[in-house]
């Protein structure tokens, strides 16, 4: 069956870094999407960026455009998400989600990571 | 890029129908039928509920259904069941400064 089973949680000062890693598994598709939506306590969900699997181009929202970068290892099916300047409004917490092709919909995701900033 | 408008909250009694609206623009709903609604509860990650509008993932109950007019997508359950009672949001493909954008979320309460 098809799994992103995600990275623990963490516990960042501010002004850190974090890296989430997402590995996927139980599925073939050459061409598929891996997206990185946060979640922080209370909110609704933010989608932060994807990364096309086959070719490893990311695609980054305005807002979190120099702050976050997405990266995948096809030798071991992962896909890493890193957040750079961390405060704690960047407490929340993490998923990946599929999109197979470009059908523009999550299918399956990750179980989440919390990542808490905090001094 | 704003977030889509969903209603904070929806009640119902089970076996009833509820309906759940997600208003946004021409640049997002509008402009796409990439209209997409997620479930999640409690502590768990978000499960895909209905995608392009419409149209249910296999193994995802017949009664939900998802429509869209102009700029605003309706989620309706019908036949409400306690298992139902969850947070709901809506999504969208959009132009602009991002690629997705998400629902305010809705709480979905069966009395």
């Amino acid at each position: 069956q098809v799994q992103l089973v995600q990275s623990g949680a963490e516990v960042k000062k501010p002004g850190a870094s974090v890296q989430v890693s997402c590995r996927a598994s139980g599925y073939t598709f050459t061409s598929y999407h891996i997206h990185w939506v946060r979640q922080a306590p209370g909110q609704g969900l933010e989608w932060m960026g994807a990364i096309n699997f086959s070719d490893g181009i990311p695609t980054y929202p305005q807002k979190f455009r120099g702050r976050v970068t997405v990266a995948r290892d096809t030798s071991t099916n992962t896909v890493y998400m890193a957040l750079s300047s961390l405060s704690p409004e960047d407490t929340a917490v993490y998923y990946c989600a599929r999109e197979v092709g470009f059908l523009k919909h999550f299918d399956y995701w990750g179980q989440g990571t919390l990542v808490t900033v905090s001094s | 890029q704003s977030a889509l408008t969903q209603p904070a909250s929806v009640s119902g009694s089970p076996g009833q129908s509820i309906t759940i609206s997600c208003t946004g623009t021409s640049s997002d709903i509008g402009g796409y039928n990439y209209v997409s609604w997620y479930q999640q509860h409690p502590g768990k990650a978000p499960k895909l509920m209905i995608y392009d509008v419409s149209n249910r993932p296999s193994g995802v109950s017949n009664r939900f259904s998802g429509s869209k007019s102009g700029n605003t997508a309706s989620l309706t359950i019908s036949g409400l069941q306690a298992e139902d009672e969850a947070d709901y949001y809506c999504s969208s493909f959009t132009t602009g400064n991002t690629a997705y954008v998400f629902g305010t979320g809705t709480k979905v309460s069966v009395l």
